[in-house]
């Protein structure tokens, strides 16, 4: 079975300074994709960057990249100039042949004015 | 319709109760998806639907639990002699179609309560 492991429970960072979030995957299967949702405190998920793993090259949404490594299994969000709308709780997900999402644990943003 | 609605937003109930939750998909989606996340937890598999058909309720944590899609559209999420430990939010997805390159597009969820 896939897993998602979300390494950092909490994370904080100055008003527009670079962050990165950890996320690493234990899968057998070649074709996959991996995405990054942000939960705000309202508790709604909103997508906010997608991967295809065939692709080597990294998706990028504005201010949000992430470093794909598929070897590694590693799928890190960068957010750039971060904005206080930016704290959230930002889960990592895999998307398997099952259909399915399976989620980390999710890492709580906190950006300081 | 525009996004994903669910019904009710909260429910509080007692326990040895039954609930139904209702999930609205976006009206062009056929695949839709329900999700179990407890507090402080990412969200967890349940089941899923196309159109009508449920290729995997695998996730379903126990019997109590069962879902429904009759016409392809609207679903519902029952859970029958609901239990403390069911207290959660019950998220509810959808997708275009079937496809792992398909975005899942969340639902409000609901949250519920089991006294």
């Amino acid at each position: 079975a896939q897993t998602v492991t979300q390494s950092q429970p909490e994370m904080s960072v100055q008003e527009a300074e670079t962050v990165t979030l950890s996320c690493t995957y234990d899968t057998s299967e070649s074709d996959y994709y991996l995405f990054w949702y942000k939960q705000p405190p309202s508790r709604q998920m909103i997508l906010v960057i997608r991967q295809e793993a065939y692709k080597q090259q990294n998706a990028t949404e504005n201010r949000f990249s992430v470093n794909f490594q598929k070897a590694a299994k590693s799928f890190s969000l960068k957010i750039s100039d971060s904005q206080l709308g930016d704290a959230a709780m930002y889960f990592c997900a895999y998307r398997s042949l099952a259909q399915k999402l399976v989620f980390g644990q999710g890492t709580r943003l906190t950006i300081n004015p | 319709g525009a996004g994903v609605s669910q019904s009710p937003r909260y429910k509080v109930t007692k326990r040895g109760q039954d609930v139904t939750l209702r999930c609205d998909p976006i009206s062009s989606h056929a695949t839709l998806y329900w999700y179990q996340q407890a507090l402080g937890q990412g969200p967890e598999f349940l089941t899923y639907f196309n159109y009508e058909a449920q290729p995997d309720k695998s996730g379903l944590p126990s019997d109590r639990f069962s879902a429904e899609r009759p016409e392809g559209s609207i679903s519902t999420l029952t859970i029958q002699r609901t239990e403390q430990r069911d207290s959660a939010m019950y998220r509810c997805a959808s997708s275009l179609q079937t496809g792992n390159q398909e975005t899942q597009y969340f639902g409000p969820g609901t949250r519920l309560l089991v006294l």
